[in-house]
């Protein structure tokens, strides 16, 4: 079945550290997203892609965040310098058609720990 | 007020009993419905999609949305260890062309106890 996957799993950092989370969407699916859970929190939206752009992002994706899809596979996140409240599970999704709706699927999520 | 209400729980119910989450809502722009379980850890997976007001049944779990009220329901019959995990609403707005942004409630976490 195809899933979506993430990596690293899990990333230890240092305050001010630029930070990079890889995705894999599921191959056929056009629009991407990434989402973040604090712990104990609600999952939030960060950053919505679609050919090749964003196409909306949150208040939390300022100036420090960047997004790329650098091959047909891959789709990152980029923090260019942490901060301690970054410290959270990051998730990747993608969706087939805009007709989708919420059938996103989510990947596993990758914890970025920023010490 | 929060744009997506739920009860965080813990909700704990004996294997075989009806669970019952729900989610109140306070934008009445949000269209489509949809219900998340999440493993400890682990990413969000679909459970259930819904648009209209009304009922929609799939296996063990029904949905439930009424708008006027603006109060959107899940319920899981036949409840098993299995189902023990945190359950998350989230809601659209009308659909974007370039995709959707989907907003989550905080998560109601259930425990089916065997």
């Amino acid at each position: 079945e195809p899933e979506v996957t993430q990596t690293p799993s899990h990333q230890v950092t240092q305050m001010g550290q630029e930070v990079i989370l890889r995705c894999v969407p599921i191959s056929n699916h056009l629009y991407f997203y990434w989402y973040r859970q604090i712990l104990g929190q609600k999952v939030e939206f960060l950053v919505s892609f679609y050919n090749n752009e964003i196409s909306e992002k949150s208040e939390i994706f300022d100036d420090q965040f960047s997004v790329e899809r650098p091959d047909g596979s891959n789709f990152t996140l980029k923090i260019r310098s942490t901060k301690l409240e970054d410290s959270a599970m990051y998730f990747c999704a993608s969706g087939a058609r805009r007709e989708d709706t919420g059938e996103l699927f989510f990947g596993e999520g990758s914890r970025l720990t920023v010490l | 007020q929060k744009e997506v209400e739920q009860d965080p729980g813990p909700l704990s119910v004996p294997e075989g009993a009806i669970v019952s989450l729900n989610c109140t809502y306070s934008n009445s722009a949000f269209q489509y419905f949809m219900w998340y379980r999440q493993y400890s850890r682990k990413g969000p997976e679909l459970l259930m999609y819904t648009y209209s007001s009304g009922n929609k049944e799939d296996g063990r779990f029904t949905a439930q949305v009424d708008k006027s009220s603006k109060y959107i329901s899940l319920f899981i019959r036949d409840s098993q260890p299995s189902d023990s995990a945190t359950y998350l609403c989230a809601m659209i707005y009308p659909i974007k062309a370039a995709g959707n942004k989907l907003t989550f409630g905080g998560g109601t976490r259930v425990l089916v106890k065997p």
